[in-house]
């Protein structure tokens, strides 16, 4: 499977936990997104890389969140100190920036967190 | 700032029927517009795509939208529905330069066998 993937699929923690996750993209995309699903609501993005750069980060982004891509492949978003309400699907996009009115983000099945 | 409505919350169409999901959105720039399908706790899988030329645009599955200007809309329709048409489904706009993607709140698609 050359999809995106993200690992773990589930996540239970306790509030105040440090809970990290993983996002491999599509091998050949330069492009890394990271949004966030509540329940009954669309993604709202969080944050993206071109390679390992992060260029925009959404104020939802508070500063309990962090996320990397050291070597311009693999992601991690890393949540300190959780609260309940973190408590969503966190979802990983890829696309490749060749041109960019073309991109297309292709998104990998999510890690749904459950903060007690 | 861009935006995006989908007006129904959930639809329901018989197996054979034709469907339509609705989508409506605001930008200041010029739009580029998806269309995304979320099965039960899985992650989004990519339908179709309007970036310029053609109005109507044809995607997977069977599915093809609408590209309308003057509406400011891009409804997602399909001929024949099937019942595992049945999902959760996302219109997402994106505008110009801007990178990230600006979803609708999802619409419930039941096909009825």
């Amino acid at each position: 499977d050359t999809g995106v993937s993200q690992d773990p699929r589930h996540k239970i923690t306790k509030r105040g936990q440090n809970v990290t996750f993983r996002c491999d993209p599509i091998s050949e995309h330069n492009r890394l997104y990271w949004y966030r699903q509540t329940l009954g609501q669309g993604p709202e993005f969080l944050t993206y890389f071109q390679n390992e750069a992060q260029l925009e980060k959404s104020r939802l982004l508070s500063d309990r969140f962090s996320a990397e891509r050291p070597k311009g492949s693999f992601s991690t978003l890393e949540i300190q100190r959780t609260e309940q309400g973190d408590s969503a699907m966190y979802l990983c996009a890829s696309s490749l920036s060749e041109r960019d009115f073309q991109e297309t983000q292709y998104f990998g099945p999510g890690t749904r967190l459950l903060v007690l | 700032a861009q935006s995006v409505a989908q007006p129904e919350d959930q639809v329901n169409v018989a197996e054979g029927n034709p469907l339509t999901v609705k989508c409506t959105y605001s930008v200041s720039g010029n739009p580029y517009l998806f269309w995304y399908v979320q099965y039960p706790n899985r992650g989004l899988q990519f339908l179709l795509k309007y970036i310029t030329g053609d109005n109507l645009v044809k995607g997977s599955y069977g599915f093809e939208a609408e590209f309308n200007k003057s509406q400011t809309s891009f409804h997602l329709k399909k001929p024949s529905a099937l019942v595992s048409d049945s999902a959760l489904y996302f219109c997402a706009v994106r505008e110009g330069s801007a990178r990230q993607l600006t979803f609708g709140s999802g619409t419930q698609l039941t096909v009825l066998p």
